[in-house]
């Protein structure tokens, strides 16, 4: 019984490089969320997809970031020319419908900009 | 802007009490509320929901709600080393759907043998 998938579970970028970030879901989920949690600081909401379809993005940043899950493959978190600002831990979470509205996170992808 | 406040410790509680950890919310029309534990340099794990006011137990966890008050603590009965970690309070809004988590920074527990 898989649970939530991600990968890389570490990633090395240099300043001006393109991150992915891949996310599966928990079998039977259709829910993927994606979350970072910068250095000595809280997990914060950045999008919120189903397939093939971005529900709430209100958490992204405007310029570099995008989000995708398409109808067949894993979500994809993808940084355009990083920052070392980027530097941080990214999750991807998944839920269920039907079920209670409880959010199973990955391992996480760690990210460094050199 | 919702926000969800926690003390972010040290909280630091000998091994075999009771370990309380507390969490207020801003956002009064939210639903439904979680606490995540996260290991250092892991990913947070579940371990309990609370939708109603009230008390809810699972094992030596309990959880209470308060929405009058927009107040969810945690209370970890027989603390063991192993409950050392951070825990993270989540609320889930009020707009309805599978709205995205708001965290708040976390606890820092540290259980003392």
């Amino acid at each position: 019984n898989a649970g939530v998938m991600q990968n890389p579970r570490h990633l090395v970028r240099r300043r001006g490089q393109e991150a992915r970030l891949r996310c599966s879901p928990m079998k039977g989920h259709s829910h993927v969320y994606w979350y970072r949690q910068l250095p000595e600081e809280g997990l914060k909401f950045m999008v919120y997809l189903q397939k093939e379809n971005i529900i709430d993005e209100s958490g992204m940043p405007k310029e570099r970031f995008s989000a995708e899950f398409p109808k067949e493959g894993p979500s994809i978190l993808r940084i355009q020319q990083v920052v070392r600002g980027d530097s941080a831990a990214y999750f991807c979470a998944s839920y269920g419908s039907g079920g209670p509205p409880e959010q199973f996170f990955g391992p996480g992808t760690r990210l460094t900009v050199l | 802007q919702k926000e969800v406040e926690q003390n972010s410790g040290p909280l630091s509680v000998p091994e075999g009490a009771i370990a309380s950890l507390n969490c207020t919310y801003s956002d009064r029309g939210s639903q439904s509320f979680f606490w995540y534990r996260q290991y250092s340099g892991k990913s947070p794990e579940l371990i309990m929901s609370i939708y109603s006011n009230g008390d809810k137990e699972d094992g030596r966890f309990t959880a209470q709600l308060n929405k009058a008050s927009q107040y969810v603590s945690l209370l970890i009965r027989d603390s063991q080393p192993s409950d050392s970690a951070t825990y993270l309070c989540a609320v889930r809004g009020s707009g309805g759907g599978a709205d995205g988590l708001t965290f708040g920074k976390g606890t820092h527990l540290i259980i003392q043998p």
